[in-house]
């Protein structure tokens, strides 16, 4: 099917490696970050989430890091899987406002 | 965890003419979002549709052009009017939720599927 974001920023990695994706996010008073995943088709989907008195959280085969001196957001896959295609957003929430989303990567695994 | 559906799920419209999409979530919430996504950005929200009020229409977005209807608490409508080719985006419609299990920050955002609009 179609993609979205055809013109994103895109990581290659190769199956079995370890993904890094980064996020610049714009409010030091956010407090919390969400990173989504966006395949085909799909609208985007939770991965993992943070608060910002935190600077590190794990998932299955995820990671998130927070630097909040710098805003800066990652998000880690380990053993990348050809099911970690996708795009992947980064989005930031200061509580009782609406998220917004940060640019974009668009993961590509290779075999 | 919320279910949006939304439909259509794309559809390729003349310029000049009018798109309805629709958005169904299967509980009860306080606000929906309509979001665009055009091709090779990120999402951008285009208003906040609450029950038995006006929509909030964030910078950039009027309501003669993006007119929202909320009837009830699980229902909303964006049209797109007067398209022309520029209008061409995946619109998405989003509700926020309580998170789920072992997540750590207030909500989550739930998206429908998208509906991919192409004006020709």
């Amino acid at each position: 099917g179609e993609s979205v974001g055809l013109h994103l920023p895109t990581l290659s990695v190769q199956e079995g490696d370890n993904s890094i994706i980064n996020c610049a996010y714009s409010n030091s008073a956010s407090d919390y970050f969400i990173w989504y995943k966006q395949e085909s088709g799909k609208g985007p989907q939770f991965i993992i989430d943070i608060r910002s008195n935190m600077d590190k959280r794990q998932g299955q085969r995820v990671t998130v890091l927070l630097n909040k001196t710098v805003k800066h957001l990652s998000l880690q896959i380990a053993a990348t899987q050809p099911g970690d295609s996708a795009v992947y957003f980064c989005a930031e929430n200061n509580y009782g406002q609406n998220f917004v989303f940060g640019p974009g990567t668009r993961l590509s695994v290779l075999p | 965890s919320a279910v949006i559906s939304q439909k259509p799920s794309r559809d390729i419209c003349q310029r000049g003419t009018s798109l309805t999409i629709q958005c169904q979530v299967d509980s009860q919430v306080t606000m929906m979002f309509w979001y665009r996504q055009q091709p090779g950005q990120s999402l951008t929200l285009i208003a906040t549709a609450n029950q038995g009020s006006e929509a909030t229409y964030e910078s950039g977005f009027v309501i003669d052009k993006f007119p929202i209807s909320r009837p009830n608490l699980t229902f909303s409508t964006l049209t797109v009017s007067n398209m022309s080719p520029e209008d061409s985006s995946i619109y998405l419609c989003s509700v926020e939720d309580p998170l789920q299990a072992g997540a750590v920050a207030g909500t989550e955002a739930f998206f429908g599927q998208g509906t991919r609009l192409t004006v020709v």
